[in-house]
């Protein structure tokens, strides 16, 4: 079965600093998509950023960006210059090629400290 | 362009009762797609339309659960009776095709909560 397992239920980050939240997953399929997606606080969830797990080179979007090994089956997510708007529950999830429905990892909250 | 749009925001309602969640799509998003998070767990896949049609209805735990599209524009999602275990939050969200580059557009969800 695919399952996405994001181990750090909490984090916590000063203003400014950068802060990685990790996520692994399971999966037999070679060519799927992987997303880091926010939910700020009684707001709609977001995407942050995409990984086509063809492409070799690791997206980033601004201050936002994955290190996606695949052979680890690893896809952190960095965040530069943490900002108090960056304070969410951020979600990592998984799309096998083909499949319509995201697997998703139970949730990382993260806080940004002033 | 109006985003996905869930109510109520927040339910509470006794065991045994009946709570329908409803979901407005942004308009001309074929696909709609509700989802649920059980307290601290993983957000879990529901079901997805097509329209107004059931593609993929693997993840309805059981058949307390009715959704349906009438129209193919806004979905309801019924829970009758509601248990204890129903208690989440419930998020709608709504894609314009199935190619993951069109992305999903998500609502801010409904929390459930049965008491």
């Amino acid at each position: 079965a695919q399952t996405v397992t994001q181990s750090q239920p909490e984090m916590s980050v000063q203003e400014a600093e950068t802060v990685t939240l990790s996520c692994t997953y399971d999966t037999s399929e070679s060519d799927y998509y992987l997303f880091w997606y926010k939910q700020p606080p009684s707001r709609q969830m977001i995407l942050v950023i995409r990984q086509e797990a063809y492409k070799q080179q690791n997206a980033t979007e601004n201050r936002f960006s994955v290190n996606f090994q695949k052979a680890a089956k690893s896809f952190s997510l960095k965040i530069s210059d943490s900002q108090l708007g960056d304070a969410a529950m951020y979600f990592c999830a998984y799309r096998p090629k083909g499949a319509q429905k995201l697997v998703f990892g139970q949730g990382t909250r993260l806080t940004i400290n002033p | 362009e109006a985003g996905v749009t869930q109510f109520p925001s927040h339910s509470v309602i006794e065991k045994g009762q009946t709570v329908t969640l409803r979901c407005d799509p942004i308009s001309g998003h074929d696909n709609l797609y509700w989802y649920r998070r059980v307290m601290g767990k993983e957000i879990k896949f529901l079901l997805h339309f097509v329209k107004e049609s059931k593609q993929d209805e693997s993840g309805m735990p059981n058949n307390r659960f009715l959704a349906e599209r009438t129209g193919g524009t806004y979905s309801t999602l019924k829970v009758q009776p509601a248990e204890l275990e129903d208690s989440g939050v419930y998020f709608c969200a709504s894609s314009l095709g199935t190619d993951p580059n069109y992305g999903y557009t998500f609502g801010s969800g409904t929390r459930l909560t049965v008491v």
